[in-house]
């Protein structure tokens, strides 16, 4: 069964501290991997997206980084801020890149 | 600009009224489609479709029925609203960025309640 697991389900971190969310999936055949950021009471919005064959990907103070061979990715947030503050959800497309299984997300809350 | 635009935000229905989510794109794609949000979970696929006059069926259908008349437009109707239809929707419309990527933009949600 095509699945995205997500951790933590949710952090709580400093204002200007590092941290890093996971994702595990088992999606196949693989297209690609996306990273989106939701703020509270808004859609989500991409921040990366990662074919098969790119293993980083960065936007901003954001990096994400794919391993195909684990099926594993990550998102770095660098010197986090107060708008970090958000759910973060992984996304993997299968097959044609139509189907796409979602991750339930981190939520990240930022505090200063 | 707008993108992609949803009506209500927010709507309180009684268990058995109808009602339809109004979704509107400005960026002339092809492809859109409508998700439920459920606390814990994630998005899950309720309909999509991939031009005007095409519509299919995703992963949770059933009470929705939708209809592709222009590529503006993609409306989420519920037939007889039922308390575990209490979710928020969103609606999205996506694009080709290359390859078999695609690249989907989200409209802000409604937030309905059915009581």
């Amino acid at each position: 069964k095509n699945q995205v697991e997500q951790s933590p389900q949710s952090l709580i971190i400093l204002e200007g501290k590092n941290c890093t969310l996971q994702c595990n999936y088992t999606v196949s055949p693989f297209s690609n991997l996306r990273w989106y950021k939701q703020d509270t009471g808004r859609g989500p919005v991409s921040l990366t997206i990662m074919t098969f064959s790119e293993n980083t990907k960065s936007n901003g103070r954001y990096t994400a980084t794919l391993d195909a061979d684990t099926k594993q990715s990550s998102l770095h947030i660098t010197a986090s801020q107060l708008s970090d503050s958000a759910s973060y959800i992984c996304v993997v497309s299968a097959a044609n890149g139509n189907k796409l299984v979602f991750g339930a997300g981190t939520i990240l809350r930022v505090k200063s | 600009n707008a993108g992609v635009t949803q009506t209500p935000k927010f709507q309180v229905l009684k268990t058995g009224q109808s009602m339809t989510l109004q979704c509107a794109q400005d960026m002339n794609h092809e492809y859109m489609s409508w998700y439920r949000q459920d606390p814990g979970m994630g998005l899950r696929l309720i309909h999509y479709s991939v031009g005007a006059g095409i519509t299919d069926q995703g992963e949770v259908p059933n009470g929705y029925n939708v209809s592709r008349s222009t590529t503006e437009d993609f409306p989420l109707r519920l037939l007889s609203a039922a308390p575990s239809q209490t979710s928020v929707y969103f609606c999205a419309s996506s694009r080709r960025i290359g390859g078999r990527a695609i690249e989907q933009f989200f409209g802000p949600g409604t937030r309905l309640t059915v009581l």
